[in-house]
């Protein structure tokens, strides 16, 4: 069965700061692996979707790379703002997708 | 596009009754549709998987009879809790995925179950 596990579980950081979230997964063979942003109380909005033959995946001041080999992903976030401070969530499989517990980013004014 | 909307987005009942919750694909058809059940501050864990005039299938440990689904079309499925208990308040999530294998999922923006 697959494992997706995320570190750290909460990450606070000043507002500017680079940073980087990691999401590990057991079951290498894997279609797709997505990063969604979960704010408090709400639905997921889907950030990046890494399909099983891509590396990376880029959107603004996001960057997800994926190396199936290893079992990991990482999200990078660049020039963290305050409007950045959410939950993010890692996510493998197709129809039988498997969350990570989260991150929970903060990012200090 | 690719919008899925959940209805109602919170609903408070009281132990014993049942509760239906809907989740539509506004603009594309769905052809399978997930749901998910997140509790406080824990992540989302698949409950069942349905495709349209199929029944669902539940993930282990679900139990089928107090969760009904029902995937009547290609734009609808219901969640139906039926003789809820305060342990069954959740924040309950559905997806719907247009086509098969490596095709997206579109997730809704979920429903707050409160159970009294």
């Amino acid at each position: 069965k697959q494992e997706v596990t995320q570190i750290p579980a909460a990450l606070s950081v000043p507002e500017g700061e680079n940073l980087v979230l990691n999401c590990s997964f057991t079951d290498s063979a894997i279609y797709n692996l997505q990063w969604f942003r979960q704010d408090p109380g709400k639905g997921l909005t889907s950030l990046l979707l890494i399909q099983s033959s891509q590396r990376e995946q880029t959107s603004g001041r996001l960057n997800a790379s994926l190396d199936k080999s290893s079992g990991r992903s990482t999200l990078y976030i660049a020039a963290s703002q305050p409007g950045d401070s959410a939950t993010y969530l890692c996510a493998v499989g197709d129809n039988d997708m498997r969350f990570g517990a989260g991150t929970r980013l903060t990012v200090k004014p | 596009g690719a919008v899925v909307s959940q209805h109602p987005s919170w609903v408070i009942c009281k132990s014993g009754t049942s509760v239906k919750i809907e989740c539509r694909s506004l603009d594309f058809q769905a052809t399978t549709m997930f749901w998910y059940r997140q509790f406080p501050k824990q992540s989302l864990m698949l409950m069942a998987t349905s495709n349209e005039g199929s029944k669902a299938t539940y993930e282990q440990g679900v139990e089928k009879d107090k969760f009904l689904i029902n995937h009547a079309s290609l734009t609808l499925s219901t969640l139906t809790v039926t003789s809820a208990h305060p342990e069954d308040s959740s924040f309950y999530i559905c997806s719907a995925k247009g086509g098969g294998s490596g095709y997206e999922q579109y997730f809704g923006p979920g429903t707050r179950l409160t159970v009294t």
